[in-house]
């Protein structure tokens, strides 16, 4: 199973907005509804941001927003601030019971 | 509050086996619904799923790694444990475990446990 993909990179300014897509197949990303996205800044743990495509764990800001349309999800973050600069990965149910993520994704806030 | 720490050899030899354990507080794996994961991360590299354990004791594994892992719990010590066989080199990688919503998402990582491989 190849790893979801994803753009290498993106960058915006502080208060621009940036999306971040995600692209898989219909076994896994289009197959299904749990597409969940992590941050992770250097040297840290990832945080969930985003689960169930479009839900938002408690206390994560709603300037953080995901949608699905067909094999691609995406990640829509608003309000760009600088400590959103981070690395992000996508990760979707690939059946049966099993996961995969995205090669991850570098947000610079310019 | 739900806490996980990850622990194990910082370095192993190619073809040893690798032993490690995740300790976690806050929650416990005999409630339904409940799982753990092990994710790995080589350096400068991206998040690869190795491997869960379902409250029931269910277990699933990665498609390409899967002969080499086994996982497990001890309910008794809050405590799940990796072991992945034939370890090389390009098996470094700083290893993780989280408390998953079943398949949905993980809600709660460990802070990671770096493992190298090398002679």
């Amino acid at each position: 199973q190849s790893a979801l993909t994803q753009p290498r990179s993106v960058s915006g300014s502080p208060g621009q907005s940036v999306t971040i897509s995600c692209t898989g197949t219909s076994s896994d990303v289009g197959g299904y509804s749990f597409v969940s996205w992590y941050q992770q800044h250097p040297g840290k743990a990832p945080k969930v941001m985003i689960y169930d495509v479009s839900k938002r764990p408690s206390g994560v800001p709603d300037r953080f927003s995901g949608s699905k349309s067909g094999n691609t999800a995406s990640l829509t973050i608003s309000g760009l601030q600088a400590d959103d600069e981070a690395d992000y990965y996508c990760c979707s149910y690939a059946g049966p019971f099993t996961l995969i993520f995205g090669g991850g994704t570098k947000l610079t806030v310019l | 509050q739900v806490t996980l720490r990850e622990s194990g050899p910082a370095l192993v030899k190619p073809t040893q086996t690798l032993t490690l354990t995740c300790t976690f507080s806050g929650f416990s794996l005999s409630t339904s619904g409940m799982c753990v994961s092990w994710i790995r991360q080589p350096p400068g590299k991206a998040l690869e799923w190795l491997a869960l354990i379902e409250w029931d004791d269910d277990k699933y594994y990665s498609t390409s790694l899967k002969t080499r892992l086994t996982i497990s719990k001890d309910i008794s010590k809050n405590q799940v444990v990796l072991t992945m066989t034939n370890m090389d080199p390009v098996d470094t990688a700083t290893y993780y475990c989280a408390r998953g919503s079943g398949v949905r998402y993980l809600d709660s990582w460990g802070q990671g446990t770096l493992v190298t491989v090398s002679s």
